[in-house]
């Protein structure tokens, strides 16, 4: 596609369900990375895929998240048993290369959880 | 800790008059930096950028300067217009890792 893609939009859940979000990023990127930004914050980093490598989940904050890219393209970002700090967008961006240059960002899933 | 800091949540600038964002960062391993722009419900697109072997890249009305001794960064629009309203981030990349680093953001309003 022409840009990176993300669905939901918008996502509303109850506390304690699971929710899944998704990303395809742009066509030819090896590179893809979920951040997130809460309420009057930053961008915080999540997890990173580069290609078929182990991804780096080093900005994870809790073992209720999980993600996956299959076959070096289309991410899934889980959160099991989710709690209303997670309420937040979600935002999936990608890369031509690892690092060094500029991401493409979607428009993001806003979460919102009850 | 946040790395990179943006210390003025917020912006007010008329419209044709300069507007300067700044940013600070914390880490003397950064060696790239970008500028984003944010609109409500869209995703933070690529504005400007900046190596860390200089120290000014202008590209239109967006001018980026670096000051590696103050370990400081400022965005300059000039002229500013309504439509330059938005929020801008703050990034750097390290030599080192695998996530760019993002401040907390300015919102710039440009008025008529």
């Amino acid at each position: 596609g022409a840009g990176v893609s993300q669905s939901p939009s918008n996502k509303v859940t109850e506390k304690g369900k699971d929710v899944e979000l998704r990303c395809d990023p742009i066509s030819g990127h090896t590179a893809l990375y979920w951040y997130r930004q809460s309420l009057g914050q930053g961008l915080e980093f999540l997890i990173y895929f580069q290609g078929n490598s182990a991804p780096d989940k080093s900005g994870l904050p809790s073992d209720r998240f999980s993600a996956e890219r299959t076959g070096g393209s289309v991410s899934t970002l889980t959160i099991q048993r989710t709690q209303q700090e997670d309420s937040a967008v979600y935002l999936c961006a990608s890369s031509f290369r690892a690092r060094g240059e500029k991401l493409f960002f979607g428009s993001g899933t806003q979460l919102s959880v009850l | 800790d946040q790395q990179v800091k943006q210390n003025s949540p917020s912006l007010s600038v008329q419209e044709g008059r300069i507007s300067i964002l700044n940013c600070d960062y914390t880490n003397s391993m950064f060696d790239y930096f970008l500028w984003y722009k944010k609109y409500p419900a869209e995703g933070p697109t690529f504005l400007i950028s900046i190596s860390s072997i200089k120290d000014k890249n202008e590209d239109g009305r967006f001018t980026v300067f670096l000051n590696k001794s103050a370990k400081h960064l400022s965005l300059h629009i000039v002229p500013s217009q309504p439509g330059d309203s938005a929020v801008y981030f703050c990034a750097a990349w390290s030599n080192s890792g695998y996530a760019l680093n993002f401040g907390k953001g300015t919102s710039l309003l440009v008025t008529p």
